[in-house]
Parts: structure tokens; C-alpha cells; sequence
């Protein structure tokens, strides 16, 4: 079945650097838009970045532009995203999701990972 | 970028009865050449991934119950749960995805009165 498995957070320290990645399975992930999406405790939803399909586009949100990059290897079906320079408010969960439509980054997630817990603190 | 508002913040409401939520986006997220509404609806329960409810504003998710339903058009949209089970309490999220950022509402926590 479809699966999305992050892995990679922890604890840092405020400037440090740390790097997520989600390990897709049961599609053909090379066809699709990856994101993610982070939760800080007890707060809402944020939608962090996007990357397409063949990695060719990449948007971020104004919060994390410039130190946030995102990537994917389709040959391992794995999604990164690399963390430089975390702030305090970096500190959240992190997931994956999958778009509903290949091809595009226009579109609802209909599948989620369970998801990955960066704590920055000093 | 476009901001998602979604009222009320909280919301309880009794078993069996009906529960709507709203969400306003700061512009229209109805696309003209397809005529669809990019905007989603999520539910997420404690300690879970948000779950993928409702697409292109109205088009329920597989597997979602019937009691469950969007609608609305250009910047004005609501989720309606039609008999409110005891497994609906959850917050639920509004997502617009016409462009990025795709930003989401703040959440509605939806209670048992």
C-alpha cells in the first residue's frame, strides 16, 4: 500500500543544521510532487515546501526560504529536506505528503506520513 | 499570498446533530479554465496525520462517510457534517492549493456538547 516514512529529527541546537528525509513506497513516486508540512506543538498546520516531479521546480515558504532546500532522488524514492540555520520556531513536527495527482503541485494531499519531531533548543 | 480564515475556532455541537465550518480564502481560488475551486478540507485527530477529507471543494475523499460534505465557491466554502458521530471530534483544516504557498486555515476544534 501506500507509504511515506520520515525519519532524521531530533534535537539541535539554535544555528545548526539538520536533514529529513521520507522513504516512499506502493506508487510510482517518480511521477509525483512531493511536500512538506510541519506542525509546531499544539499549533496549527504550515506548509513548508514542494518540489515537482522530476525536481526541475521547488517553492518554499517565506519562513524557511534561504535556509531550507529541498530535494528528491527517484532512482531511492526518498524526498530531503536539508535544514540549515534552525530558529526556536523550526521546532515542530515534520511530514511528507503526497499530492493526488501526478505531475503536478496543484493539488490536496491525500496521503501523509506520520511524521518527524525537530526540537531546536539551546 | 492567500490567506485561509476559517470560523468558528471551536465548535461543539451534539450527537446526531449538524456541524458546519467555514473557511474564507483572500482570493478566489476557483480556477477559470477548469472552473474547479482549489481548496481542501482535513481532518486530524490527536497525535495523527491530518487525513484528506474533501477535494476540489466538493468531491469527497474515498472512503469518507456521506455525512460529510463541502461546498462553496470562489473565497467562501464550508464542510458540513450532517449527524455528528462520536468519531468525528477532531480539528479540522481548510487548505487552498491555486497557488503556492498552499496555505491552510488555523483549524476548527469540533467537540462533543
Amino acid at each position: 500500500q501506500v507509504q511515506l516514512v520520515e525519519s532524521g529529527g531530533g534535537v539541535v541546537q539554535p544555528g545548526r543544521s539538520l536533514r529529513l528525509s521520507c522513504v516512499a513506497s506502493g506508487f510510482t513516486f517518480s511521477s509525483y510532487g512531493m511536500h512538506w508540512v510541519r506542525q509546531a506543538p499544539g499549533k496549527g498546520l504550515e506548509w513548508v515546501a514542494v518540489i515537482s516531479y522530476d525536481g526541475s521546480e521547488k517553492y518554499y515558504a517565506d519562513s524557511v526560504k534561504g535556509r531550507f532546500t529541498i530535494s528528491r532522488d527517484n532512482s531511492k524514492n526518498t524526498l530531503d529536506l536539508q535544514m540549515n540555520s534552525l530558529r526556536l520556531e523550526d521546532t515542530a513536527v515534520y511530514y511528507c505528503a503526497k499530492p493526488d495527482g501526478a505531475r503536478t503541485v496543484l493539488d490536496a494531499f491525500n496521503m501523509w506520513g506520520q511524521g518527524t519531531m525537530v526540537s531546536v533548543s539551546s | 499570498d492567500i490567506v485561509m480564515t476559517q470560523s468558528p475556532d471551536s465548535l461543539a455541537v451534539s450527537l446526531g446533530e449538524r456541524a458546519t465550518i467555514y473557511c474564507k480564502s483572500s482570493q478566489s481560488v476557483l480556477y477559470r479554465s477548469d472552473k474547479k475551486n482549489y481548496l481542501a478540507w482535513y481532518q486530524q485527530k490527536p497525535g495523527q496525520p491530518p487525513k484528506l477529507l474533501i477535494y476540489w471543494a466538493s468531491t469527497r475523499e474515498s472512503g469518507v462517510p456521506e455525512r460529510v460534505s463541502g461546498s462553496g465557491s470562489g473565497t467562501d466554502f464550508s464542510l458540513t457534517i450532517s449527524s455528528l458521530q462520536a468519531e468525528d471530534v477532531a480539528v479540522y483544516y481548510c487548505q487552498q492549493y491555486y497557488s503556492t504557498p498552499h496555505t491552510f486555515g488555523q483549524g476548527t476544534r469540533l467537540e462533543i456538547k
